[in-house]
C-alpha cells in the first residue's frame, strides 16, 4: 500500500478564496513532495519538504505554500485561487527524498475552482 | 530545459500482445528516469526506476530500459493483460535541480 492519506479528497471553491490540502505520510518517511496534475500541463512538481525543511521548489507563484510538522505530516496552500488552480494535487513520500528514490504516492485531492 | 515526451498517447492491444512504450527526455544530464502507472481516480504507483549508470530494471513482466546518449527509455510489457489497463507515465530526475520532469504520459487498453 502507497501509506499516503490525502484530505480532503473532493474539494470545490471559489475564486480568491484560499485552499489547505493535508498529506500525512506513514510513520518514518521524512520527505514530501507535492506534485499538481492538469489537462493541459501534466504533473508538475511543487515543493519538497523534509524534516520540516523545504528543500526543493518547482515554478509556481507564491500563492502555492507549504509546510511540514515534526510527524512528517504536511500542509499545501493555495491563496487566492485562480481557475486555472483547477487541479488534482498529489503528495508523495519517501525515506530521502530528492527524487532519488522510489515514492509512494497518496490519491490526491481533486480541487475544483468555480 | 529538459523536456519529456511520450509517444504514442494512447495505445490498444490485444490481449497477450507484447508492447512497448516509448519516452524521449531532451537533456542527458539525468540522475535517475522512472516510470510510473496511473489508474482512473488513483495516485501514482511507481514501476520501475532506472539510476543513470544503470542500462535496464525489471520488474515480473516489466522491463524498462534506459539510453542517456540518445535520451531515450523504454517499457516493455510482456504477455499483457487486460489489468495493465492504465497510463503510463516516465519522468527523468534531473542531476542538478533533482526535480521530476514528467511526461503526459502514454493510456494504455488491453482488450480481453
Amino acid at each position: 500500500k502507497a501509506g499516503v492519506t490525502q484530505t480532503p479528497r473532493y474539494l470545490i471553491k471559489t475564486r480568491g478564496q484560499q485552499v489547505t490540502l493535508s498529506c500525512s505520510p506513514i510513520s518514518g518517511h521524512r520527505s514530501v513532495s507535492w506534485y499538481q496534475q492538469t489537462p493541459g500541463q501534466g504533473l508538475q512538481f511543487l515543493f519538497e519538504y523534509f524534516s520540516e525543511t523545504q528543500r526543493n521548489k518547482g515554478n509556481f507563484p507564491g500563492r502555492f505554500s507549504g509546510r511540514q510538522f515534526s510527524n512528517s505530516r504536511s500542509e499545501m496552500n493555495v491563496s487566492t485561487l485562480e481557475l486555472g488552480d483547477s487541479a488534482l494535487y498529489l503528495c508523495a513520500r519517501s525515506w530521502a527524498g530528492g527524487g532519488q528514490e522510489t515514492q509512494y504516492f497518496g490519491p490526491g485531492t481533486r480541487l475544483l475552482v468555480l | 530545459k529538459q523536456e519529456v515526451t511520450q509517444i504514442p498517447a494512447a495505445l490498444s492491444v490485444p490481449e497477450g500482445e507484447n508492447l512497448v512504450l516509448n519516452c524521449s527526455f531532451t537533456d542527458s544530464a539525468i540522475y535517475n528516469l522512472q516510470w510510473f502507472r496511473q489508474d482512473p481516480g488513483k495516485g501514482l504507483t511507481s514501476l520501475l526506476l532506472i539510476q543513470s549508470s544503470q542500462r535496464e530494471q525489471t520488474s515480473g513482466r516489466l522491463n524498462a530500459s534506459l539510453d542517456k546518449s540518445s535520451g531515450r527509455s523504454t517499457l516493455y510489457i510482456a504477455a499483457s493483460q487486460p489489468g495493465d489497463s492504465a497510463t503510463y507515465l516516465c519522468a527523468a530526475l534531473g542531476d542538478s535541480n533533482y526535480q521530476l520532469i514528467w511526461g503526459a504520459g502514454t493510456k494504455l487498453i488491453i482488450k480481453p
